[in-house]
């Protein structure tokens, strides 16, 4: 049972490029969402999803693109990297019914630095 | 936006007591949560709390004051290993995969 598997850990990107960090999950949990996190700032949410099909905005989606057209996968788009986007991105799932209030769990983590 | 407020740094010695003191002013409050982040490492769960009371997990006690907003982690018998960010985080309404996180507190245990 891998969890919330995200790559590439590690990726460099030059201002105006496009790229998209993979996130899946095998637990067969319904939600599953993308945070950035940033010296200072706390984890931020960018995106959620609450099933296949079905995306919305978190606090800080510009900039960024998301689909769900599987249970399992749920990709990070960025369209044009620009600077502001360097930061660590964890993607993470939740399942839609179980204890310990539905927590979340969290990807290891993609370090994004873009120049 | 969601106002959480937790300590930016604290530090403590090995074998003490801490505690992480967490507020908060939100609307829908949904329950409250304390994750532990070592450096470079993703954020776990420690714990969860939605009514008021204490929840005692081993070291780790989480209180929540629902009326206050108000929450805490209590961390006992320090070990080195302990020294981490400890973020606490708010959710609101139904949707699960949403929370909203402070910007952590940075507990450093000396020997």
């Amino acid at each position: 049972n891998a969890g919330v598997t995200q790559t590439p850990k590690f990726q460099v990107l030059k201002t105006g490029q496009s790229m998209t960090l993979q996130c899946a999950q095998d637990m067969n949990h319904e939600y599953m969402s993308w945070y950035r996190q940033d010296p200072g700032m706390g984890l931020r949410l960018i995106h959620y999803s609450v099933g296949a099909g079905i995306t919305d905005q978190g606090e800080v989606p510009n900039g960024y693109n998301v689909s769900r057209s599987t249970t399992e996968d749920f990709p990070l788009r960025l369209l044009s990297a620009a600077p502001s986007q360097t930061s660590v991105y964890f993607c993470a799932s939740t399942p839609a019914g179980g204890s310990s209030g539905n927590t979340i769990y969290f990807g290891e983590g993609s370090w994004l630095t873009v120049v | 936006g969601q106002n959480i407020d937790q300590p930016t740094e604290m530090t403590a010695t090995e074998g003490a007591i801490v505690q992480i003191n967490c507020t908060y002013q939100t609307s829908g409050f949904n329950g409250l949560f304390w994750y532990q982040q070592h450096a470079g490492e993703a954020p776990t769960f420690l714990s969860y709390n939605v009514l008021d009371g204490l929840e005692e997990k081993g070291r780790f006690s989480s209180f929540l004051s629902r009326s206050k907003g108000y929450s805490y982690l209590l961390l006992k018998e320090l070990q080195m290993k302990d020294s981490a960010s400890y973020l606490c985080a708010v959710r609101r309404g139904s949707t699960l995969g949403r929370l909203y996180f402070g910007r952590g507190t940075q507990l450093t245990v000396w020997p």
